[in-house]
């Protein structure tokens, strides 16, 4: 069980407008800056966006975060099918059990 | 450019100590936080914990009580050690930089090494 929830799955087909949610509380989301990261198979996740919306270089403007209130969001637009991969979000936590950086579920992306 | 490559047994045994140590290069080990990620096959990402220069250190609650992180300055080296494994602690090991409540991101990340508890 994640700390942050995301939905397991989320599909579009080429040039779509896709959105992935990450739910979180208070002590975590709500609180801190949040950060998604992209895996594709068999690869070391790369950071895609980080403080909530910002992109590192690189990283194309069709990849684009927001964060309102204890909930955040990536969007895709323009999907292509090299987007196909695994999302994730992070963010610090800081919880009465503990401080630390915690994880989303993960998202899979499915172009169709 | 900074690359990490992580490096150790792909095989432990249960109750054993897993060991995994990673090196950095292209930057300096004494200016950033480091942490130690890992996803078992099939599932989802979990953070370990980090360690700073000075020796400082965070581990995940779930995992302090079986956790030692430790740095190596002279080698531009930091290493993870997991006490009284068992097959729920098989998973590919990441390490990346990053990860201290300022920049809980992790902007470079090695390869990972795949770590297999069985007898």
């Amino acid at each position: 069980q994640s700390v942050l929830t995301q939905p397991p799955s989320a599909s579009g087909t080429p040039g779509q407008r896709v959105t992935i949610s990450c739910f979180g509380s208070s002590s975590n989301i709500g609180s801190n800056y949040v950060y998604w990261y992209q895996q594709l198979p068999g690869t070391a996740p790369k950071l895609l966006i980080y403080r909530n919306n910002q992109r590192p270089s690189g990283v194309p403007d069709r990849f684009s975060g927001s964060k309102s209130g204890t909930s955040a969001s990536l969007a895709i637009s323009g999907l292509r099918s090299e987007d196909e991969a695994d999302y994730y979000c992070a963010t610090w936590d800081d919880s009465l059990s503990g401080r630390g950086v915690v994880f989303g579920g993960g998202t899979k992306l499915t172009v169709l | 450019q900074v690359q990490l490559q992580e490096s150790g047994p792909g095989l432990v045994k249960p109750s054993e100590t897993l060991s995994v140590t990673c090196t950095v290069s292209g930057a300096s080990i004494s200016r950033y936080y480091w942490s130690w990620i890992r996803q078992p096959p099939g599932k989802g990402l979990e953070w370990i914990g980090y360690i700073f220069y000075s020796g400082s250190t965070n581990y995940n609650p779930s995992l302090k009580s079986r956790v030692t992180i430790s740095v190596d300055t002279s080698k531009n080296q930091f290493s993870l050690k997991l006490s009284s494994v068992t097959a729920a602690d098989t998973a590919v090991y990441y390490c990346a930089r990053g990860g201290d409540k300022q920049w809980p991101g992790f902007d470079y990340w090695g390869q990972g090494t795949l770590v297999t508890v069985s007898s």
